[in-house]
């Protein structure tokens, strides 16, 4: 079974520091990484997505990367706002055996706060 | 398209009633799926649809949770006999068959029983 882990489960930054988030897993058979922002009482944003064949992907002032052979991904926020706190989650999709259908599998979420 | 919607956006019910809620996916997605979310916790798989088909349900969706998604378009969770532990939000997605798009997320139901 998949497990998902996200270090640190609560991050407090000042605003204009470069950050790192971690996601690692314990099964390296994912099809793709999902990056999402949840608001408070909010539904999940999508930020990022990496497919298992790339290494990395860019987004502004975001940038993920996947390391498979490790089983881990990093999310990196340059220059960081006060508009950026919210809580990041990270997802897994593994696919069924000879199928392309599968189901997301989260970490527990770092919650990110951006103080001016 | 305004991606996918969720109806109602909070909902409060006193213990042993009924609640139903409803989600619009992006009308070109084949592919629907519910999530539950508990307090500090990442999302939780609920069930799947392929269009009309519900091809997966979790373990977590018991006799008292039913989903449907008639014509394969919007879909309907059912909590029969609520209990206070179902307190959560409930989000639902929707993706393309090829899954290599990833998901897109509604912005939740969020259920308070009392």
């Amino acid at each position: 079974k998949q497990e998902v882990t996200q270090i640190p489960a609560a991050l407090s930054v000042p605003e204009g520091e470069n950050l790192v988030l971690n996601c690692s897993f314990t099964d390296s058979a994912i099809y793709n990484l999902q990056w999402f922002r949840q608001d408070p009482g909010k539904g999940l944003t999508s930020l990022l997505l990496i497919q298992s064949s790339q290494r990395e992907q860019t987004s502004g002032r975001l940038n993920a990367s996947l390391d498979k052979s490790s089983g881990r991904s990093t999310l990196y926020i340059a220059a960081s706002q006060p508009g950026d706190s919210a809580t990041y989650l990270c997802a897994f999709l593994q696919l069924a055996g000879g199928t392309s259908y599968g189901k997301l599998t989260f970490g527990q979420g770092t919650i990110l706060t951006v103080h001016p | 398209d305004t991606g996918v919607s969720q109806d109602p956006r909070h909902k409060i019910t006193k213990r042993g009633q009924n609640v139903t809620f409803r989600c619009d996916p992006i009308s070109e997605h084949n592919r629907l799926y519910w999530y539950r979310q508990t307090l500090g916790q990442g999302p939780e798989f609920l069930t799947y649809f392929q269009n009309e088909a519900q091809l997966e349900k979790s373990r977590l969706l018991s006799d008292r949770f039913s989903a449907e998604r008639p014509k394969g378009s919007f879909s309907t969770l059912e909590i029969q006999r609520t209990e206070q532990g179902d307190s959560a939000m409930y989000l639902c997605a929707s993706s393309l068959v090829v899954a290599s798009y990833g998901y897109t997320f509604g912005s939740g139901t969020r259920l308070t029983v009392v």
